[in-house]
């Protein structure tokens, strides 16, 4: 089985600033995936940004971007310019291709 | 539009009852989940299924049970094997395999009664 450790349960950002998430997860698998979910308080669960294991390339969505270390067994998200909207849960998960493997996740406040 | 029904919202369980969490999608995926929601403790498997009249254990399956009848529903029942039930319920699905993002339903809060 994967693991995956959010180890800040929370987090303040001031608005229009920059935070940075973090994730470590453990596989064995040398093909997986790695996802970043929102879920704000109406607790929809919202795909922020997605990471191929394979890529090098660090994946950027708008204000969302990932840092991946695959030796580290890294994932760590950076939010720039801050906005209220962003103040949510999010999630780090891991999949194989069976299974989504998630983090307990960490709360994010932007204050303004 | 494509997306997933959870229902109800809300529902509230007795003692020694068993309920049913209602799950759709028309997405055309193939693989359907379920997790539990508890504070603090993430996301956690139920049950999951890839493919019709087939259907695996999670990581926290005692006291649940699923069917998978048809491609588009997947039910899940909470039975009174189930000790402590009240969580958020979240249904989710996706292609196979699962390299591509889950798409989650709004939820279903079990509470007992």
């Amino acid at each position: 089985a994967q693991t995956v450790t959010q180890s800040q349960p929370e987090m303040s950002v001031q608005e229009a600033e920059t935070v940075t998430l973090s994730c470590t997860y453990d596989t064995s698998e040398s093909n997986y995936y790695l996802f970043w979910y929102k879920q704000p308080p109406s607790r929809q669960m919202i795909l922020v940004i997605r990471q191929e294991a394979y890529k090098q390339q660090n994946a950027t969505e708008n204000r969302f971007s990932v840092n991946f270390q695959k030796a580290a067994k890294s994932f760590s998200l950076k939010i720039s310019d801050s906005q209220l909207g962003d103040t949510a849960m999010y999630f780090c998960a891991t999949s194989t291709g069976n299974q989504f493997y998630f983090g307990t996740g960490t709360s994010l406040t932007v204050i303004p | 539009d494509g997306g997933i029904t959870q229902s109800p919202k809300y529902l509230f369980r007795k003692e020694g009852q068993n309920v049913t969490l209602s799950c759709e999608q028309n997405l055309n995926h193939d693989a359907m989940y379920w997790y539990r929601q508890d504070p603090g403790q993430g996301l956690r498997l139920i049950y999951y299924s890839q493919i019709v009249n087939d259907f695996q254990k999670g990581d926290i399956a005692e006291g649940y049970s699923v069917s998978r009848e048809k491609k588009e529903s997947f039910p899940l029942t909470v039975t009174s094997a189930q000790k402590n039930p009240t969580a958020f319920y979240l249904c989710a699905s996706s292609i196979v395999p699962a390299y591509q993002p889950q798409h989650f339903g709004d939820g279903t809060r079990l509470s007992i009664l």
